[in-house]
């Protein structure tokens, strides 16, 4: 098991272009987390899903922002007409639902929006 | 809904000496996990210590232990014989295990730095 990968590391885009992440968890977690984070401050919560299911998603989230996980394995996060207040690291962290429940987190992809 | 916060958005400590970074939470939840994790400076973000906000018993890792006050709601973290690698920013974070709840909640993070 190589950890949760994310993918891109990453990704400049210029202002109005749709972005698509992809994060991998590690296999057989349930949980799958999405943050934001930017320069010096703390991971803010965007979305989270138990397998296929989200079961929460942030009310800062816009409707640009849009996430899925099929088949409860791998997770996108695609957003849709960037803007330059988007720019950020992408957080995925993916945690089982049994145990110890620590979330284990990926690199990140970072994203700048021009 | 769940808060964290932490108060001290940034601290230094000499190395060899001990610094302690505090956190507070609020839950109505009564079953949850708190953890500390660090993230140096453009590295992963990895779990120093976690606490089972049922065991009264403080945890602790090598040279990193919480003060865990479940009625004050506070968490926490002792580095003690600070080495230059503790340098990262620290985040208190929080999940509960209320209902379909499984939101891990962090604080805004306080950054360490350890001089020589």
């Amino acid at each position: 098991d190589t950890g949760v990968s994310q993918d891109p590391r990453h990704k400049i885009t210029k202002r109005g272009q749709n972005v698509t992440f992809r994060c991998d968890p590690i296999s057989e977690h349930n949980r799958l987390y999405w943050y934001r984070q930017t320069l010096g401050q703390g991971p803010e919560f965007l979305t989270y899903f138990q397998n296929e299911a989200q079961l929460e998603k942030s009310r800062l989230l816009s409707d640009r922002f849009s996430a899925e996980r099929p088949k409860g394995s791998f997770s996108t996060l695609e957003i849709q007409r960037t803007e330059q207040g988007d720019s950020a690291m992408y957080l995925c962290a993916s945690s089982s639902r049994t145990g110890t429940t620590e979330a284990f987190f990926g690199q990140g992809t970072r994203l700048t929006v021009v | 809904a769940q808060t964290v916060t932490q108060s001290q958005p940034e601290m230094s400590v000499q190395e060899a000496e001990t610094v302690t970074l505090s956190c507070t939470y609020d839950t109505s939840e009564n079953n949850y996990y708190l953890f500390w994790y660090k993230q140096p400076p453009s590295r992963q973000m990895i779990l120093v210590i976690r606490q089972e906000a049922y065991k009264q018993q403080n945890a602790t890792e090598n040279r990193f232990s919480v003060n865990f006050q479940k009625a004050a709601k506070s968490f926490s973290l002792k580095i003690s014989d600070s080495q230059l690698g503790d340098t990262a920013m620290y985040f208190c974070a929080f999940i509960a295990f209320g209902g379909s709840n499984y939101k891990l909640t962090f604080g805004k993070g306080t950054l360490l730095t350890v001089n020589p």
